[in-house]
């Protein structure tokens, strides 16, 4: 079947510009979570959705990022007045169920450069 | 100390040879561990998960677990050129945590 997708794939924001990043995980997947990806290192967690809750937000950066999941399916991270800092590699990941205890398969990813 | 901590490499194997990948996390606790590939500009890929003690054979792959090390490693066997990539561990601590990757370079 289909895994997660994302997009957009590449994204260019100038400082400043408010951007909004989506994911559609597998179908059926009760779990969704982004993780920022810097080069180099391993994805850190951001934030993580059960159906429509989000239920855990602990590693959103700042209040410029929000993210949202209003039918428990598609989810939209979004970044307000982007900052040099936050060009990255945005990963999407679903899981069938659970809170980690059950593999996560991830998107492509959304790279994001603010200039 | 970091909860997930990974030699970063690079770990370089002649091709047939047995790679091996490891991994030390801080949380005692923690019940899940996972193994990622990750190639370079594409987004991981799950290979394994483990939750128990002992060895998980896949294929060409073997997780190890010893909570009581709090210590995690993944052998790949007959390694080919293919295999190179980054390895990333993961380990659910209420979140899930990865390491930064261990760099595996087999040679033809």
């Amino acid at each position: 079947g289909a895994g997660v997708s994302q997009s957009p794939r590449y994204k260019v924001a100038k400082r400043g510009q408010d951007v909004a990043l989506r994911c559609d995980p597998i179908s059926g997947h009760v779990s969704l979570f982004w993780y920022q990806q810097a080069l180099g290192q391993g994805p850190e967690f951001l934030t993580y959705f059960q159906n429509e809750a989000q239920l855990d937000k602990s590693g959103l950066p700042s209040d410029r990022f929000f993210a949202e999941r209003p039918e428990g399916s598609v989810s939209t991270l979004k970044i307000q007045r982007t900052q040099q800092e936050d060009s990255a590699v945005y990963l999407c990941a679903s899981s069938l169920t659970g809170t980690g205890s059950y593999e996560q398969y991830f998107g492509p990813g959304t790279r994001l450069t603010v200039t | 100390q970091k909860e997930v901590e990974q030699n970063s490499g690079p770990l370089s194997v002649p091709e047939g040879a047995i790679a091996s990948l490891n991994c030390t996390y801080s949380d005692r606790g923690s019940q899940s561990f996972f193994w990622y590939r990750q190639y370079s500009g594409k987004s991981p890929e799950l290979i394994m998960s483990i939750y128990s003690n002992g060895d998980k054979e896949d294929g060409r792959f073997t997780a190890q677990l010893n909570k009581a090390s709090q210590y995690v490693s993944l052998l790949i066997r007959d390694s080919q050129p293919s295999d190179s990539a980054t390895y990333l561990c993961a380990v659910d601590q209420n979140k899930f945590y990865f390491g930064s990757g261990t760099k595996l370079n087999v040679k033809p």
